[in-house]
């Protein structure tokens, strides 16, 4: 299970921390991404985590956004900095899954939390 | 970047008929192609993986195919429940990942 908290409404310009607390599974050995969706619109990607720790970003929040976990606590957070009108979405934590073949999908979802950012 | 391009954006569809998703991606991605469902107010569900794989728990009237460019879901016979709007995933490309913009299947 997934569960997204920290989101609400800020300024341009501001920062956020949002937080996926993870249950079921361990962060430590799990890629991990973060996906977002505007209102209406359609999902994408914002970045991810391996279990080795190595980070990737899409370009729209790369360098603004930093993505880390917390393996005692089992939990993601993703600061999100200098952040935009553009920004504005639900944030999605998700696990990505990897069988034996390779990827095989984001699943499972958490709920999302909203980030407002205002001008 | 891949771009990933989902026909018809909107799909108007008779319960127990078929319907008939696509989505195209700019270039060759293999089957390297992911689909997942989304109901109104929830998050999205993964569907398909490895564009013909069924996730765990979804019913057999959904069925993946293509490779490449060019991919297709089908519903064999659509029900009620299926109503959402349904996003394509590419991950050729990992872990720069990119999605469609999404097909809305309404009940005609």
């Amino acid at each position: 299970q997934l569960v997204e908290s920290g989101g609400g409404l800020i300024q341009s310009g501001g920062s956020l921390r949002l937080t996926c607390e993870v249950s079921g599974l361990s962060v430590r050995n799990t890629y991990m991404s973060w996906v977002r969706q505007a209102a209406g619109e359609g999902l994408e990607w914002v970045a991810v985590i391996f279990g080795g720790g190595s980070t990737y970003y899409a370009n729209s929040v790369k360098g603004r956004f930093t993505l880390s976990r917390d393996n005692s606590r089992n939990t993601l957070d993703l600061q999100m900095n200098s952040l935009r009108v553009e920004d504005t979405a639900v944030y999605y934590c998700v696990r990505e899954v990897h069988d034996y073949a390779g990827i095989a999908g984001f699943d499972p979802w958490g709920q999302g939390t909203l980030v407002t950012v205002s001008s | 970047e891949t771009v990933m391009t989902q026909s018809p954006a909107a799909l108007s569809v008779s319960p127990g008929d078929r319907a008939t998703l696509s989505c195209r991606a700019s270039q060759s991605i293999g089957t390297n192609l992911v689909w997942y469902q989304q109901k109104p107010g929830q998050a999205p569900r993964l569907l398909l993986y490895r564009t013909s794989t069924r996730a765990t728990g979804v019913p057999a009237r959904f069925s993946g195919s293509g490779s490449g460019t060019e991919f297709t879901l089908t519903i064999s016979s659509l029900q009620s429940e299926d109503i959402a709007v349904y996003f394509c995933q590419q991950y050729d490309n990992w872990p720069f990942i990119t999605f469609g913009q999404g097909t809305r299947l309404e009940i005609k």
